[in-house]
């Protein structure tokens, strides 16, 4: 049975704290792992990977895939409170699995 | 990045009413567009995968007859909940990938949807 599973489900930190949020997965027709932050309505997409290895960064976020292990990361630095979202992670392509999401809270 | 827009974004209807959400790329041709729902509090269910001119593939557990879709052109694809029950109400949600963003998937801002 194909399945994403992201942990934490959901976690608190300070303003300025880095975070690492986790993505497993086992897809049977694996294409791309996508990320995407959701706040109040439909996501938003940050990141798709197809390589192993190969780090993608956008500002403060930056996110690597390891094929071999099926996993793969998102990292968030110099966290600031409009992360505070729920951060979701995708395997697949044309049939998308989504994961549960990372809840993540940043306090002031 | 590209834009995807819905309409409406959101709809309250009587128990029975068929309902018909509009999901449009605006600035790229939107060769595969996907539809998801999303009850509070959970993460993303795909209903189903359009491709544009040809009959759209459902996801296991989703019934076509009660929620149609049609993709004729490349930057519009319609979901159609037919005599709409208050279980149907949720958040559906629409993304597009295709020329020349083949590799992207952009999402519609979404539509609630709240059957009486």
């Amino acid at each position: 049975e194909d399945k994403v599973v992201q942990s934490p489900l959901s976690l608190v930190v300070h303003e300025g704290d880095t975070v690492t949020l986790n993505c497993s997965y086992e897809v049977t027709n694996f294409r791309s792992l996508l990320w995407y932050k959701q706040e109040k309505k439909a996501p938003t997409f940050l990141f798709m990977l197809t390589s192993s290895g190969i780090e993608k960064k956008s500002g403060r976020l930056s996110s690597i895939l390891d094929k071999k292990e099926l996993f793969s990361i998102l990292n968030i630095t110099a966290t600031q409170t409009g992360d505070s979202a729920i951060y979701l992670c995708a395997a697949g392509w044309e049939k998308t699995i989504f994961g549960a999401g990372t809840r993540l809270f940043v306090k002031a | 990045g590209a834009v995807v827009s819905q309409h409406p974004s959101r709809v309250i209807c009587k128990s029975g009413t068929s309902v018909k959400i509009e999901c449009r790329s605006l600035d790229f041709q939107a060769t595969t567009m996907f539809w998801y729902r999303q009850f509070p509090k959970q993460s993303l269910m795909l209903m189903a995968t359009s491709n544009e001119g040809s009959k759209a593939t459902y996801e296991q557990g989703v019934e076509k007859d009660k929620f149609l879709i049609n993709h004729a052109s490349l930057t519009l694809s319609t979901l159609t909940v037919a005599s709409a029950h208050p279980e149907d109400s949720s958040f559906y949600i629409c993304s597009a990938s295709g020329q020349p963003l083949v590799d992207e998937q952009f999402f519609g801002p979404g539509t609630r949807l709240t059957v009486l």
